[in-house]
């Protein structure tokens, strides 16, 4: 299976911080990588999928790049509705593989 | 908006089965790939496979000998079994939807069900 690893693992920010995330594949995945943002008790919920394709409704401040095995996640001007935990997932081949989450929280 | 639901047991004993159905509602079943995925503090996210309208599966092979999914497009549901159930397999279960053949993302969750094992 394709291990998914997030970095930094956690960490804190301020509303308005531009941040970034990354996930490296353990082997190329072109761009078959989606983002999720999970909030407390609640389902993930898709935001970036062909590595830079915002899902419909998602805000322009999130953006994703990256191909082959290194992938990243800004978000440009973090709001407060924007403090989550957020994962990578592969789909490049079975078994689809998930990061193990980055969690954004609060300064 | 498709909307999806869990249902089933919160508790099943070491050794059984679990079981758990999705409903389905808003949409169509039909054309779309609908998949399990559970989280536990242990694992993170795992995907656990999937089953296609029209009954076609794909399952993890770290589940494959213990899982079985099954769909019924009159009633808009699937279901997951999972057999053989250790304290290991405690965890949130989502049901949720594959947003398309070429992208195999999920755009549409349940809520999500806790499950957990113990005698």
């Amino acid at each position: 299976a394709i291990r998914m690893t997030q970095s930094p693992s956690s960490f804190s920010a301020s509303t308005g911080d531009r941040v970034t995330i990354t996930c490296r594949a353990s082997q190329g995945i072109s761009s078959y990588l989606a983002w999720y943002q999970q909030k407390p008790g609640k389902a993930p919920k898709l935001l970036i999928y062909a590595a830079s394709t915002l899902q419909s409704g998602v805000p322009s401040r999130f953006t994703g790049s990256g191909s082959g095995t290194d992938f990243t996640l800004t978000v440009s001007c973090l709001q407060s509705e924007d403090f989550a935990t957020y994962y990578c997932q592969q789909y490049y081949s079975y078994p689809w593989t998930f990061g193990q989450g980055t969690k954004v929280e609060i300064k | 908006q498709v909307q999806l639901q869990e249902s089933g047991p919160g508790l099943v004993k070491p050794s059984e089965t679990l079981s758990l159905t999705c409903t389905v509602s808003g949409g169509s079943m039909s054309s779309f790939y609908w998949s399990w995925i559970r989280q536990s503090p242990g694992t993170g996210l795992e995907w656990m496979g999937y089953i296609y309208y029209s009954g076609t599966t794909n399952y993890n092979p770290s589940l494959k000998s213990r899982v079985t999914m099954s769909v019924d497009t009159s009633k808009n549901q699937f279901s997951l079994k999972l057999s053989s159930v250790t304290a290991a397999d405690t965890a949130v279960y989502y049901c949720a939807r594959v947003y398309s053949s070429s992208s195999t993302v999920f755009d549409y969750w349940g809520q999500g069900t806790l499950v957990t094992v113990s005698s």
